[in-house]
């Protein structure tokens, strides 16, 4: 069945320093690809998403780029903030679905002052 | 204006009672879904209402599970005769529609069910 594979965490890093989580997909066909992110203390929030090959979500700084040919969907972000720390999770919805997320599951991202 | 709601917050409730789990959802969202979040098993898709129509229950654990939405809107969760297993963050989302074009869900902040 479909699914999604994102890096394990935690993932700790420096205010300013580069962010990569690392995420890839099974699935038939091609689905849209969606990162949402979850605050302490708050629901799930979409961050991005992107719905075919190529395209590329962004949004507060962060882009992910979907490659068809390597079932990939990154996220990155040049320079993290302190308030980036949260939960980010990598998620699919099968094409023809009815909309339900696949989540990988989740990376929990810690930056530093 | 209003998120998606749910209600209780929080419910510590003993093995073997059945509990209840309410969802709210925005207000003209004609999609609703379930979904649960553990430790052991991450976010897993329970259960999908579209409007008045039949719902995908294929994502259901076990068919102590059962959901019901009430005149498109309000929909609740009914876990009955409850397994340590069940403890897990319950999560409804809402989206303007369902299947075919995707449509961004919106997520609730979810009812903590803990199992004794």
């Amino acid at each position: 069945g479909d699914s999604v594979t994102q890096m394990e965490g935690p993932v700790t890093l420096s205010e300013e320093a580069f962010l990569t989580i690392n995420c890839t997909y099974t699935a038939t066909g091609y689905p849209s690809l969606f990162w949402y992110v979850q605050y302490p203390g708050e629901g799930l929030q979409l961050l991005l998403k992107a719905t075919k090959a190529d395209d590329k979500g962004s949004n507060k700084g962060f882009e992910a780029t979907y490659r068809k040919e390597t079932t990939s969907f990154h996220l990155e972000k040049g320079s993290v903030q302190v308030s980036d720390s949260a939960v980010y999770f990598c998620a699919l919805s099968a094409r023809g679905s009815q909309g339900n997320l696949i989540f990988g599951k989740g990376t929990k991202l810690s930056v530093k002052p | 204006g209003a998120g998606v709601s749910q209600s209780p917050s929080n419910k510590v409730t003993e093995k073997g009672k059945d509990v209840e789990l309410r969802c709210d959802p925005i207000s003209g969202h004609t999609a609703l879904y379930w979904y649960r979040q553990s430790l052991g098993q991450g976010l897993e898709f329970l259960i999908y209402f579209q409007g008045n129509s039949a719902p995908d229950k294929s994502g259901l654990p076990s068919d102590r599970f059962s959901a019901e939405r009430t005149g498109g809107s309000v929909s609740t969760l009914t876990i009955q005769r409850t397994q340590q297993e069940d403890s897990a963050v319950y999560l409804c989302a809402s989206s303007r529609s369902g299947g075919g074009e995707i449509y961004e869900q919106y997520f609730g902040p979810g009812t903590r069910l803990t199992v004794t």
